[in-house]
């Protein structure tokens, strides 16, 4: 399968706990974006790489939300000191310049 | 401000019948892209179709038809002789100009929950 993975699919935290999720993109795609989607919600944009370089990001990444895109392919997105507000689908897509093609998400639980 | 707005949250149709969903957006470009896409109950996202503004012709794809309207900012999506498995939650989005002119990140609308009964 080349479509977008993300790891891991679920992800059960306690409040306070650092968590951190990988996407792995369509390989020829240079362009990688982060989306958090909470229940009966459209998904939210985070932030947008463009290989390595992150060009964009979100007034909804707040200072715990960090990501990164090291070597232009795979990204990871970090979230510290999680809390509850935290508990959502976050949604990786990779794209070319005129179409993004998503995973199948992390669905995070902040207990 | 972009927008979208998707005014049904819930269509419950019988099988084989025909579904309009309805999608108002709104922007102040005059080059945007418009997309729709399918949330199964599995969850992925699926890429349906994208438009860009100079574009306005309706398109057909299968069962699926997409009416774009400049005039009124709509871009709703037909489903003809509907199916059991188009039951999903649908996501109209739109996008502006990034860096060269390609699309941007997607604003989404709240999505609208299709339910096809046999």
């Amino acid at each position: 399968d080349t479509g977008v993975s993300q790891d891991p699919r679920h992800k059960i935290t306690k409040r306070g706990q650092n968590v951190t999720f990988r996407c792995d993109p369509i390989s020829e795609h240079n362009r990688l974006y982060w989306y958090r989607q909470t229940l009966g919600q459209g998904p939210e944009f985070l932030t947008y790489f463009q290989n390595e370089a992150q060009l964009e990001k979100s007034r909804l990444l707040s200072d715990r939300f960090s990501a990164e895109r090291p070597k232009g392919s795979f990204s990871t997105l970090e979230i510290q000191r999680t809390e509850q507000g935290d508990s959502a689908m976050y949604l990786c897509a990779s794209g070319s310049s005129y179409e993004q093609y998503f995973g199948p998400g992390t669905r995070l639980t902040v207990t | 401000a972009q927008k979208v707005t998707q005014a049904q949250t819930e269509i419950s149709v019988v099988e084989k019948e025909d579904v309009t969903l309805d999608c108002v957006y709104e922007t102040r470009d005059t080059t945007y892209y418009l997309f729709w896409y399918k949330q199964p109950p599995s969850g992925e996202l699926v890429f349906l179709i994208r438009r860009n503004s100079f574009d306005e012709q309706n398109e057909i794809s299968g069962r699926y038809s997409w009416n774009f309207q400049k005039s009124t900012s709509s871009f709703n999506f037909t489903i003809t002789a509907s199916q059991v498995v188009d039951s999903a939650v649908y996501f109209c989005a739109l996008s502006e100009p990034n860096y060269g002119g390609s699309q941007g990140n997607l604003i989404f609308g709240k999505g609208t929950k299709l339910s096809v009964k046999p």
